[in-house]
């Protein structure tokens, strides 16, 4: 049962647009959230993260927004480039039980010249 | 600084064999994990340590041993391996459970046949 879902597999736009992820969450006990960026043969390496208690986060060009009463967060980046092409993970971490995050599938974004 | 570590990079195993893989950072964390990914999946927590000499169990522990003897390192081992194990395991680290980011390792292909 996936508590963190990303339904979109991937996601194409064109440089200089805006890219919108999205991921959707069941468990209400999740009190942080973080998106990660993958590129192939790496690590994830960190984005942003957002708390609970806000419904929104912005650094530079990313943006991440907070909807708890839809358990959903979305992730915004403005203008897109080139280099954002790459695998994009929703994770989350729980109030209680394990320590690590649970993550969704992920979401391949295809940044288009 | 390195950052996180993992070592070895690739590695082939017959079923039944044991190995163990070595995760090293250099940061003074506190936390550190163990997490693998399969196809088209995310990552799903194995085990996990919130200090020097503690471990506890993730999402996917069974067929994995953890040790974290030293603060920098976190060993993950499989006494026994099963082609369900064939996976890429990333380990990370952070300094505390929340407001700070994991960082990950660059990840560790691993083949059991």
């Amino acid at each position: 049962d996936q508590q963190v879902k990303q339904n979109s597999p991937s996601l194409s736009v064109q440089e200089g647009r805006i890219s919108i992820l999205n991921c959707d969450y069941t468990n209400s006990m999740f009190d942080y959230f973080l998106w990660y960026k993958k590129y192939p043969a790496e690590g994830p390496t960190f984005l942003i993260s957002i708390s609970s208690i806000k419904d929104k986060n912005e650094d530079g060009r990313f943006t991440v927004f907070l909807n708890k009463s839809a358990k959903h967060l979305s992730l915004h980046i403005v203008p897109s480039q080139p280099g954002d092409s790459a695998v994009y993970f929703c994770a989350a971490l729980g109030r209680g039980g394990a320590d690590g995050l649970t993550f969704g599938k992920g979401t391949h974004l295809i940044i288009q010249p | 600084n390195a950052g996180v570590t993992q070592t070895p990079k690739f590695r082939v195993l017959k079923t039944g064999q044991s190995m163990t893989l070595l995760c090293a950072q250099d940061m003074n964390h506190e936390y550190m994990y163990w997490y693998r990914q399969d196809p088209g999946m995310g990552l799903r927590l194995i085990h996990y340590s919130v200090g020097e000499g503690t471990t506890a169990k993730g999402e996917v522990p069974d067929g994995y041993n953890v040790s974290r003897l030293k603060k920098q390192n976190f060993l993950l081992g499989l006494e026994s391996a099963a082609p369900s194990q064939t996976s890429v395991y990333f380990c990370a680290s952070s300094y505390s459970r929340i407001g700070n980011e994991q960082f990950f390792g660059p990840g560790t292909r691993l083949t059991v046949l």
